[in-house]
């Protein structure tokens, strides 16, 4: 089946620091999506990515869609605490979507 | 719209009970998923609907696992018996047609003792 490889698996940053996660494929993707899960709560999408190259904001957020369809990277810009959280890659080859195994983001006020 | 609502957040059991898992997907969503995440092996797929109908199940770890979905607004996860290694937190998703990815539950904590 479809493999994701996301790293790294955790980070422990120091807040205000820019933060760098990537997400890769064995395949070629059609979509790319990221998603935070709170402590305690179910992942929430945060950005998708429709086409090879593609690059987006939300907020301090920026992610890219590879251009060889097989990667996405997701950044963060001057972290804060509440950025806490397990951040998941997710595509989508087909109608289902692949989750990674998720980053999980520790913030150091 | 209350996005996808699950019940209970939170359950307690003892081994050998069994466990409804409920979940109201968001009106109008034509697909729903049950997701199982822990530690060791992050969110699985249990198994997927579409339009009321289950399509993959190939995810439910065992026979002791069965899921229905009587209407587009209900869905419910069983395991009976349940046993200490089934604790888990336990995800409903649902989605409409097309790369607009899911929209996830607060997922319901289970745990057997």
């Amino acid at each position: 089946g479809q493999q994701l490889n996301q790293s790294p698996q955790s980070m422990f940053i120091q807040e205000g620091e820019d933060v760098s996660m990537n997400c890769t494929s064995s395949s070629i993707f059609n979509t790319w999506l990221w998603y935070k899960q709170d402590p305690g709560e179910g992942p929430v999408l945060l950005i998708a990515l429709y086409k090879a190259g593609e690059l987006t904001s939300n907020g301090r957020l920026t992610a890219q869609f590879g251009i060889t369809r097989k990667d996405s990277f997701l950044n963060i810009s001057a972290s804060i605490p509440s950025d806490v959280g397990i951040y998941f890659c997710a595509g989508l080859p087909g109608n289902m979507l692949t989750f990674g195994g998720g980053t999980r983001l520790m913030v150091k006020p | 719209d209350a996005g996808v609502i699950q019940s209970p957040r939170h359950e307690v059991t003892e081994m050998g009970q069994e466990v409804t898992l409920r979940c109201k997907p968001i009106s109008g969503h034509d697909y729903l998923f049950w997701y199982r995440q822990t530690m060791m092996r992050g969110l699985e797929l249990l198994i997927y609907f579409n339009n009321n109908v289950p399509i993959d199940d190939s995810g439910m770890p065992e026979d002791r696992f069965s899921a229905k979905m009587p209407n587009a607004s209900f869905s419910t996860l069983k395991i009976q018996p349940s046993e200490p290694r089934d604790s888990a937190v336990y995800f409903c998703a649902s989605s409409l047609p097309g790369r607009y990815g899911y929209t996830f539950g607060s997922g319901t904590r289970l745990t057997v003792v």
